[in-house]
């Protein structure tokens, strides 16, 4: 069964102090491993696709980096604005009755103070 | 351009009573998805559509159904009510599962009293 742990559940930063979040899976086949941006009181938001070990993808302060196991979102120089719970989500290789599902962990609630 | 839109925003029903939600897109989507999100759980996925007239289970299944009658709506249907159902639930599209990229609605919070 495909599992994702992120860690922290909860991290709390100044504005500017850098840090990175994680996210652990075991799949069967790893399709694709996704990370996305949930603001309170709204769905979640695409971020970034990593498909391979030693990916990585960047957009604006966010990088986000994937090995066999994990994946790592580090924020640089994070705002205020990038308070948010970013959510991992992995997806196995689509075949037989399977559909590619998406398994996500549950979170971790970042908060940016000024 | 809407992306996926959700209604109603919010609902309080009853033990027993029975709802609709709909879900939207004008993407074009074949692929859509209804999930349930719920404190220290995650994401879990009750029902999705590989395309119009087609449904298929998920995860959490149990005391839901589902429609797609056209290809741009996915009705997600409550036959009565539980208080396990209390949930914010969110509708999904995307092009093909295998591009995983999912589009989100903005979601609808039920209480179930």
């Amino acid at each position: 069964e495909d599992q994702v742990t992120q860690s922290p559940e909860a991290l709390r930063l100044q504005e500017g102090e850098s840090s990175s979040l994680n996210c652990s899976y075991t799949v069967s086949g790893l399709r694709g491993l996704f990370w996305y941006r949930q603001d309170p009181g709204k769905g979640p938001e695409f971020l970034f696709t990593l498909y391979s070990a030693g990916e990585e993808k960047e957009k604006e302060r966010l990088k986000a980096t994937l090995t066999k196991k994990e994946s790592f979102l580090h924020i640089t120089a994070p705002k205020p604005e990038d308070s948010a719970t970013y959510l991992c989500a992995v997806q196995e290789v689509a075949g037989g009755t399977s559909y590619g599902k998406l398994t996500f962990g549950q979170g971790t609630i970042l908060t940016v103070h000024p | 351009n809407a992306g996926v839109t959700q209604t109603p925003k919010f609902r309080v029903l009853k033990t027993g009573q029975s709802m609709t939600l709909l879900c939207a897109q004008d993407m074009n989507h074949e692929y859509m998805y209804w999930y349930r999100q719920d404190p220290g759980m995650g994401l879990r996925l009750i029902h999705y559509s590989v395309g119009e007239g087609t449904t298929a289970k998920g995860e959490v299944p149990d005391g839901y159904n589902v429609s797609r009658l056209k290809k741009q709506n996915f009705l997600l249907g409550l036959e009565s009510a539980a208080p396990s159902q209390t949930s914010v639930y969110f509708c999904a599209s995307s092009t093909r599962p295998g591009l995983g990229e999912q589009y989100f609605g903005p979601g609808t919070r039920l209480t179930v009293t």
